[in-house]
Formats: structure tokens, sequence, C-alpha cells
């Protein structure tokens, strides 16, 4: 069975310094991985993606992730927090061998960022 | 292009009520997906489709039913409301293949 963890739930991070939101997953196969943000009272946003390639995924907003096989995990990552990116990350990761024309996502437990000015 | 439109978006019930939940996308997407939303456990699936006329059970399908009529229409029902089902719900749209999912603004749903 798929799973994605998110060890954090919360993240603290001053205004313009890096941050890192974690994520690991198991799965069979190639994993296929996602990470979404929501903001306040509103659905999920897709931020970025990695299917195959390149391991650091660039994605919107400037986020990136970088895919790490031995270590099963996806990282976002951020050079220059802003306060605007306080919102609830969540990681996700799709079974590429779905049954029945459907591909599982499973969603993270989510990881609040707040972005202190 | 409205994108994933839900109504309603707020809703209160009583025990033993019933209601329909509306999801409607005009993106022409193939495939729908009801999710709930709760404190520390993520995004749990409740039920999906994968195009118009078909759907299919989640992870957390007992107490809701759905319907798929048309192809940018999915509705979530809850026959009768227990206080377990109070959560906020998102209805979500992709392409057969596609990899991103679109996602409603969401419905939070007080079962008293």
């Amino acid at each position: 069975a798929q799973s994605v963890a998110q060890p954090e739930d919360q993240v603290n991070v001053a205004e313009g310094n890096p941050l890192t939101v974690k994520c690991t997953y198991s799965v069979s196969g190639n994993p296929y991985l996602f990470w979404y943000v929501q903001y306040p009272n509103r659905g999920l946003q897709f931020l970025l993606k990695y299917i195959t390639g390149d391991n650091l995924v660039k994605g919107s907003y400037g986020f990136e992730a970088e895919f790490n096989k031995s270590q099963t995990s996806f990282h976002l990552k951020k050079p220059s927090a802003l306060v605007s990116d306080s919102a609830l990350y969540f990681c996700a990761v799709r079974d590429p061998f779905g049954s029945g024309g459907y591909q599982k996502v499973t969603f993270g437990t989510g990881t609040k960022l707040q972005v202190i000015p | 292009n409205a994108g994933v439109t839900q109504t309603p978006k707020f809703r209160v019930l009583k025990t033993g009520q019933s209601m329909t939940l509306l999801c409607a996308q005009d993106m022409n997407h193939e495939y729908m997906y009801w999710y709930r939303q709760d404190p520390g456990m993520g995004l749990r699936l409740i039920h999906y489709s994968v195009g118009e006329g078909t759907t299919a059970k989640g992870e957390v399908p007992d107490g809701y039913n759905v319907s798929r009529l048309k192809k940018q229409n999915f509705l979530l029902g809850l026959e009768s409301a227990a206080p377990s089902q109070t959560s906020v719900y998102f209805c979500a749209s992709t392409d057969p293949g596609g990899d991103t999912q679109y996602f409603g603004p969401g419905t939070r749903l007080t079962v008293l």
C-alpha cells in the first residue's frame, strides 16, 4: 500500500530565510509525486510534480522540490520565504499502476507553514 | 472558465437530515472525485468517477452516495447525516492520464 508522511505539523521560518517542508513516501514502482498548497478557506492548488527526469523540480511561486530515490523523499523548498507563503502544504503520491482506469492518489496530513515577518 | 465550483459553501444539518452537495466543472474532465478533509488526517477519498454514468467507492464511502448523470456534474449525497460527517468536503477533477487534480473551494458541513 502506498503512503505519504509529512513529519512536521508546523514549520516556522523568518521572512527572507530559506524554507523546507519535508515529505517521505512509500509506493511500489516509480512514484508520481506532487505538492499542493491550501490557503485559508480555499481548495488545494497544484504547485509542482515529479514524474521522471531531473530530480530537482521547479514549480509555481518560486517553489522547488528535490526527489531523492534512495531516501524516498520529496522535500519542498524555497530559497527566500515570503509572508504570503504562509499556508497549508500537502504532499501526495500517485500509484502509477492503477486498475479500472483509476490511479490512486494518497495525500499526506499536511504541514502548516508560518512565515514570520 | 470557472474551473471547479461547489455548492453550497456552508451548511448546518441536524442528525438524520439529508442533503446533496453539487460539484460542477467546465474543463471537460473525465475524472471527478469527492474528498473529505479532517484535522490531522489530510484528504480522504470518499467516491470517484472515471466518466459519465460511472461511480466507484474510495477509502471512506460509508454513509455517502454519488451520481454522475452528466459529465460536468458530480453529486454527493448524505441520506441520513451523522455528527461524524462534520467535515470540509472538496471536489476535484482531472483528465484521463492527467497528473494534476483541480480542486473546488470546498463545502463546510456541520452536523449537530
